[in-house]
């Protein structure tokens, strides 16, 4: 069964530059999340789109901003990288829109490594 | 608001043994809860769900856990530990009753299961 797919899979950059992660949900999922988790942390929520519209917003940094495309994919833009952005970045996708209440059952992506130098 | 604590950081069993990791949650209504396990360097891999029903729950690879109201604990369990199951977990909550969708995520058990 396909998963969500992020990319890339591993990303090194330097301090001050920007970084675009990927994600491309599982197919006919509506809904999409971006966690960031930190070394040895739990993942902690950055953002979510249901329908290419900002759903709910955790603690992202105002440096970053994301969006989700008409295809449902999603990026995830981060500028003026800071060495404490380093961490995993994961992708989740659901299925909101069902007759029958939605259990919130996340699936996620593989996750991308970001670190800056 | 949501919550999850676990709390233990680390469990260590010897393989065969029974193996527990605590979960507990805090929500203003009822609660979805979930089990996910990390291998390293990988994503968050779903194990169970609890929603509503009968409070014991059966997931993946022989785990189960049990949704306890009067606790708010969502303990994971498995009868017989493998060295395979060494992994990270973290239990998740989402109040049932509310708008947003997102998962909130306890910081994790290093489980080590040794042979």
């Amino acid at each position: 069964a396909a998963g969500v797919i992020q990319s890339p899979r591993h990303l090194i950059k330097e301090k001050r530059e920007t970084a675009t992660l990927k994600c491309y949900p599982i197919p006919r999922h509506d809904t999409v999340y971006w966690y960031q988790q930190g070394p040895g942390q739990d993942p902690q929520f950055l953002i979510s789109f249901y329908e290419k519209m900002q759903s709910d917003k955790g603690s992202i940094p105002d440096r970053f901003s994301a969006q989700q495309f008409s295809d449902y994919h999603s990026e995830l833009n981060m500028s003026s990288l800071e060495l404490g952005d380093s961490a995993l970045y994961f992708c989740a996708s659901s299925l909101r829109q069902r007759l029958d209440a939605n259990t919130g059952e996340l699936f996620f992506g593989e996750g991308s490594r970001l670190t800056v130098l | 608001a949501q919550s999850v604590a676990q709390p233990e950081d680390q469990v260590n069993v010897a393989e065969g043994n029974p193996l527990t990791v605590k979960c507990t949650y805090s929500v203003s209504g009822n609660p979805y809860l979930f089990w996910y396990v990390q291998y390293p360097n990988r994503g968050l891999q779903f194990l169970l769900k609890y929603i509503t029903g009968d409070n014991l729950v059966k997931g993946s690879y022989g785990f189960e856990a049990e949704f306890n109201k009067s606790q708010t604990s969502f303990h994971l369990k498995k009868p017989s530990a493998l060295v395979s199951d060494s992994a990270l977990y973290f239990c998740a909550v989402r109040d049932m009753g509310s708008n947003d969708y997102k998962l909130s995520f306890g910081a994790g058990t290093t489980v080590t299961v040794r042979a």
